[in-house]
């Protein structure tokens, strides 16, 4: 399967427990997205790398949160502290800038519960 | 910033029949619009881009209107089936550097046999 994944797909955790998911993106593909989630919304951005490097943070992206790509491959996004107003699914995006339009592939997401 | 308006209410349509579907937004006109489908518990799939400076975009049974005088794009699908209920997605591409995409909430689409 050459698609984006994402692992795990559920995660239930208690508030103020540190939390990793990871995305592994379509290999020929230089951008990867993060976005959240939440029931009856549509995504928002969190933050994007091209190749290793990360490029943008929406403001959403508080202090307790952290994304990595090292060497431009798979990426780990960390919740720390984690909070009821957490829970929501994180799905990941990768995509080929080819400066002619910005078509993403998604994975099936991650959804996150914060009891 | 960008805010994207689709119904937020479901359509319900019988099968055979078209359906439209709408995403309006406000402020500046994006470079690029494009439309996803999402199912429930799974990521969104791309299904059509349109570029500023194109009116309309057809694939099979699909196809997209872009009015930036408007700042309207219009969502069809003809000879609807059953398959097609699902939840459909408008995003903005600014262009800019960034390119993240801007989401609206989606309109639910049920299809009725």
């Amino acid at each position: 399967d050459t698609g984006v994944s994402q692992n795990p797909r559920h995660k239930i955790t208690k508030r103020g427990q540190n939390v990793t998911f990871r995305c592994d993106p379509i290999s020929e593909h230089n951008r990867l997205y993060w976005y959240r989630q939440t029931l009856g919304q549509g995504p928002e951005f969190l933050t994007y790398f091209q190749n290793e490097a990360q490029l943008e943070k929406s403001r959403l992206l508080s202090d307790r949160f952290s994304a990595e790509r090292p060497k431009g491959s798979f990426s780990t996004l960390e919740i720390q502290r984690t909070e009821q107003g957490d829970s929501a699914m994180y799905l990941c995006a990768s995509s080929w800038d080819s400066g002619r339009g910005n078509e993403q592939f998604f994975g099936p997401g991650t959804r996150l519960t914060v009891l | 910033s960008q805010k994207i308006e689709q119904n937020s209410e479901a359509l319900n349509i019988q099968e055979g029949k078209t359906a439209t579907l709408t995403c309006n937004y406000t402020n500046y006109s994006p470079a690029y619009l494009q439309w996803y489908r999402q199912d429930p518990g799974r990521g969104p799939v791309f299904l059509l881009l349109i570029r500023e400076n194109e009116k309309e975009k057809r694939k099979e049974r699909l196809k997209v209107t872009f009015d930036t005088t408007l700042k309207q794009s219009l969502f069809h699908i003809t000879a609807s089936q059953p398959a097609d209920s699902a939840t459909y997605l408008c995003a903005l591409d600014m262009g800019t550097g960034r390119r993240a995409l801007t989401f609206g909430s989606g309109t639910r689409l049920q299809v009725q046999p």
